[in-house]
């Protein structure tokens, strides 16, 4: 396989239940996103990991907890979600140089679509 | 003022006609540029990377980056009904800027047969 992967492609959950969202990138990228895209509106960055380790989360709601168990794969846990988390959930990944992204593009998988109930 | 400005159209054209999409930012430090590509269900497709003022070309695309005017271009000549997407632009400081890209809302684009 090449690229991002990300599974399950569609996901229908109530507002109580526990689901995890995970990616895969076969780039031997350093750095992976968690990304939420709504409809009309740019792409939000949730969180950010580098080198395993999460550098950013932008005031992401408790109910949603990251994983990067290694460099190659990427978890997003989701618990008590509310009707307006429904969205498409992006996985991306980058290169780095020099210790940081420096511009690097990143390269997108084919996402999650997430419906609450 | 967004950082990142993007008309989100949509915009029809007919097939092979020449295609303009455009986005205006801010950030004067933003010197690294994209575009990407985002089919219905799909996640978007790096298209076209560039660095500071310039052009690029690849095929029937080309990446147009005017930085006194803070504006950057792609132009899709000979429109193709596969070139029927969502187009985004992102860009990034670069050195010392985080992680983030900035990115435009996106222009929906129809190319009709």
């Amino acid at each position: 396989e090449t690229g991002v992967t990300q599974t399950p492609r569609h996901l229908v959950m109530g507002m109580t239940n526990k689901k995890s969202l995970k990616c895969e990138q076969h780039l031997g990228h350093n750095a992976m996103y968690w990304y939420k895209q709504s409809a009309k509106k740019p792409l939000e960055l949730m969180f950010v990991y580098s080198l395993e380790e999460r550098v950013e989360n932008n005031s992401v709601p408790s109910r949603f907890s990251p994983e990067c168990p290694n460099s190659s794969h990427l978890f997003l846990h989701l618990h008590t979600l509310q009707p307006e988390d429904s969205a498409l959930y992006l996985c991306a990944s980058s290169p780095m140089t020099g210790g940081a992204p420096n511009g690097q593009p990143q390269h997108f998988g084919d996402g999650t679509r997430l419906s609450i109930l | 003022q967004k950082e990142v400005e993007q008309d989100p159209g949509p915009l029809s054209v007919p097939e092979g006609a020449i295609v303009s999409l455009n986005c205006t930012y801010s950030n004067s430090a933003f010197q690294y540029f994209m575009w990407y590509r985002q089919y219905s269900r799909k996640g978007p497709e790096l298209l076209m990377y560039t660095y500071s003022s310039g052009n690029k070309e690849d095929g029937r695309f080309t990446a147009q980056v005017d930085k006194s005017s803070k504006y950057i271009s792609l132009f899709i000549r000979d429109s193709q009904p596969s070139d029927s997407a969502t187009y985004l632009c992102a860009m990034s400081a670069g050195s010392n800027s985080g992680y983030a890209l900035n990115f435009g809302k996106g222009t929906s684009l129809l190319v009709t047969p």
